[in-house]
């Protein structure tokens, strides 16, 4: 049962526009949302966050937007840029506490920037 | 800076060796975690951790247990390694949860094969 889900596998964008990246999710009880970035041979890095009770967050070329009633959010990148290129997971957590921090991870998508 | 280091970056071994992964943090923090990333599937939580002795099964721990003697150790152990165990293995580690606190911070991986 995959509760964070991010249908799209890859995206290629030019150089310049925008990359939009989409996540679902099927659990209410998650109440933080995360997207983290993966190099080939690295481990993922977090890139940027967001609260359930907010609807938007940026952190300069990126701005994660929270649409709870659809269960969606998704991250912008604008302008993109080459080295943007990478795998980009989805991350969600439930209420804190009893969680430990446990993270749901989505599948990923590869976001490919051509110069 | 937070620094997760991982004992190799690549392993391979044989059907039915017993396989340890190690996993330290240098930053104190109480929870770790163990997943393995597949093609398509993502990051699966394997086990995770959120005190010295402590442990508790994620969401595919068949196949595998773990052991943390010491907070900044966290091992994850193949006791008869198979072909389908046949995965990049991270860790991770982050302070104890709650909020923008439940950021992880990732090892490099360890590709590991088995034949």
């Amino acid at each position: 049962d995959q509760q964070v889900k991010q249908n799209s596998p890859s995206l290629s964008v030019q150089e310049g526009r925008i990359s939009i990246l989409n996540c679902d999710y099927t659990n209410s009880m998650f109440d933080y949302f995360l997207w983290y970035k993966k190099y080939p041979a690295e481990g993922p890095t977090f890139l940027i966050s967001i609260s359930s009770i907010k609807d938007k967050n940026e952190d300069g070329r990126f701005t994660v937007f929270l649409n709870k009633s659809a269960k969606h959010l998704s991250l912008h990148i604008v302008p993109s840029q080459p080295g943007d290129s990478a795998v980009y997971f989805c991350a969600a957590s439930g209420a804190g506490g009893t969680s430990y921090g446990k993270l749901t991870f989505g599948q990923g998508t590869i976001l490919t920037v051509h110069p | 800076d937070v620094k997760v280091t991982q004992s190799s970056r690549y392993l391979v071994k044989r059907t039915g060796e017993k396989v340890f992964l190690e996993c330290v943090q240098d930053m104190d923090h109480e929870n770790m975690f163990w997943y393995r990333q597949d093609p398509g599937l993502g990051l699966r939580l394997i086990y995770f951790s959120y005190d010295v002795k402590m442990k508790e099964k994620g969401d595919i721990p068949e196949g595998y247990s773990v052991s943390r003697e010491k907070k900044e150790r966290f091992s994850l152990i193949l006791e008869s390694a198979s072909t389908n165990q046949t995965s990049m293995y991270l860790c991770a580690s982050s302070p104890l949860a709650g909020g923008p606190t439940d950021t992880q911070y990732f090892g490099p991986g360890t590709r590991l094969t088995v034949l």
